[in-house]
């Protein structure tokens, strides 16, 4: 049974760089993609990006000046950078597994076909503040 | 970028009552949406993918329909362990909605 688990700092200063990293165990990081999203105290959740195991990345438009997801498949772990945080960054931080089907094109865009992120880790909170 | 929306925001019910949420994205998505379920202080939990399928091990109770640009999450008989905040989530984008609060009536 796959089981996923951030690892981190809790605490973060303003302007710096919150880093996490989600280990995946009980199954192999390959052949999925893997994806962190965050929820701020008492809202609800945003999808922060995804990365699938060759590496290939789409972070959600509003971060992706700031984000970084990479893989690292002979640790079987997946990570997440967010550079200059502010109080608003301050969120549980899941990460969690995508379920893919076949891909398709549409509007003359084309899309991995993901469909629904199945397993999850516990959560892990990060506040960022001086 | 496609927004999504959820309707109502919040729903009171009793055990036993049909419920029903609602999800409309700005464009259409076909069928390319999830809901999931989050009780307090836990990680959300798949129950409903590609609009229709319900996700392995989740109770029959739980239905998903609708394409394009609207959707329907129901619930046909509420129990004490549904009491919770659901939300869909479109997969074009990526983007979730606000999410539903079901609680007692």
């Amino acid at each position: 049974q796959v089981q996923l688990q951030e690892s981190g700092p809790g605490l973060v200063k303003p302007s710096e760089t919150l880093s996490l990293t989600c280990t995946v165990s009980g199954g192999s990081i390959s052949s999925y993609y893997w994806s962190w999203i965050r929820q701020p105290p008492g809202k609800g959740l945003e999808w922060i990006g995804y990365i699938y195991y060759s590496g290939s990345t789409n972070y959600n438009p509003s971060l992706k000046s700031r984000v970084t997801i990479s893989v690292d498949t002979s640790k079987n772990q997946f990570s997440l950078k967010l550079s200059s945080v502010t109080a608003a960054d301050t969120a549980v931080y899941y990460c969690a597994r995508v379920r893919s089907s076949q891909g398709y094109c549409s509007g003359g865009s084309c899309y991995p076909g993901l469909y629904g992120m199945d397993v999850w880790g516990q959560g892990t909170t990060v506040t960022v503040s001086s | 970028d496609i927004q999504m929306t959820q309707s109502p925001s919040t729903l009171s019910a009793s055990v036993g009552d049909r419920v029903t949420i609602t999800c409309r994205a700005s464009q259409s998505i076909s069928s390319w949406l999830a809901w999931y379920q989050q009780k307090p202080g836990k990680a959300p939990k798949l129950l409903i993918y590609k609009a229709s399928s319900l996700e392995s091990g989740v109770p029959s109770r739980f239905s998903g329909s609708g394409s394009g640009t609207e959707f329907t999450l129901t619930i046909s008989s509420l129990q004490p362990d549904d009491f919770a905040t659901y939300y869909c989530q479109q997969y074009n984008s990526y983007s979730f909605g606000p999410g539903t609060k079901v609680d007692i009536k």
